[in-house]
């Protein structure tokens, strides 16, 4: 079984700061997509990264591929309020069905006003 | 264009207790899964299904069944609830993956679990 750490586990910060999580594997993955998931609700997918190094960004979001595709971190900028939730990496493999597919652990990022 | 729905939202039951949850999509995917939320080990695959009339099992399928007689919805049933099935389910869909590539999963917004 393919395992994907994330970290930290939880992170409380005050608004107008910076941080960054972190997915972590020991295996190889194709494609890493990252989701965030607001209380109540199911995941809602953010950005998918497919090369090795690739940077992608969505507005004050920053998602990094490692250069050996086995890891990725998402840096947030001047964290809003609104980007309170917990955020979920999901590694995809070379090859085998769906079923192994791994999610991360979670981290659970609360934005103080 | 309701996405992925699930009922119920919320639901207790007592040990041994059967229930059925639904999950509907309007999105005309084949793929369909059914995951359950623990804390701090994030989303783990039930069963999940790669077409009308067919069903696999995933990471951690012992206790629940699952059919999918249409391609909309996908029904995971628990025969014989037990305290250790407390969790959130959830409910997604998606096209078919192509292989070596990802899909994007849509979510439903959840149903909430207790066993006693």
């Amino acid at each position: 079984t393919q395992l994907l750490e994330q970290s930290p586990q939880f992170l409380s910060i005050q608004e107008g700061e910076n941080l960054t999580v972190y997915c972590n594997s020991s295996s190889v993955f194709s494609s890493l997509q990252w989701y965030r998931q607001e209380p109540g609700e199911g995941p809602v997918l953010l950005v998918t990264v497919v090369t090795g190094g690739e940077v992608k960004k969505l507005k004050r979001l920053t998602f990094q591929f490692g250069d050996a595709r086995k890891d990725s971190s998402l840096h947030i900028t001047a964290a809003q309020p609104g980007d309170t939730g917990l955020y979920l990496c999901a590694g995809h493999p070379y090859s085998g069905g769906y079923q192994k597919v791994t999610f991360g652990t979670g981290t659970k990022l609360q934005v103080i006003p | 264009n309701a996405g992925v729905t699930q009922t119920p939202k919320f639901r207790v039951l007592k040990t041994g207790q059967s229930m059925t949850l639904l999950c509907a999509q309007d999105m005309n995917h084949e793929y369909m899964y059914w995951y359950r939320q623990d804390p701090g080990m994030g989303l783990r695959l039930i069963h999940y299904s790669v077409g009308e009339g067919t069903t696999a099992k995933g990471e951690v399928p012992d206790g629940y069944n699952v059919s999918r007689l249409k391609k909309q919805n996908f029904l995971l049933g628990l025969e014989s609830a037990a305290p250790s099935q407390t969790s959130v389910y959830f409910c997604a869909s998606s096209y078919p993956r192509l292989a070596g590539g990802s899909d994007t999963q849509y979510f439903g917004p959840g149903t909430r679990l207790t066993v006693l």
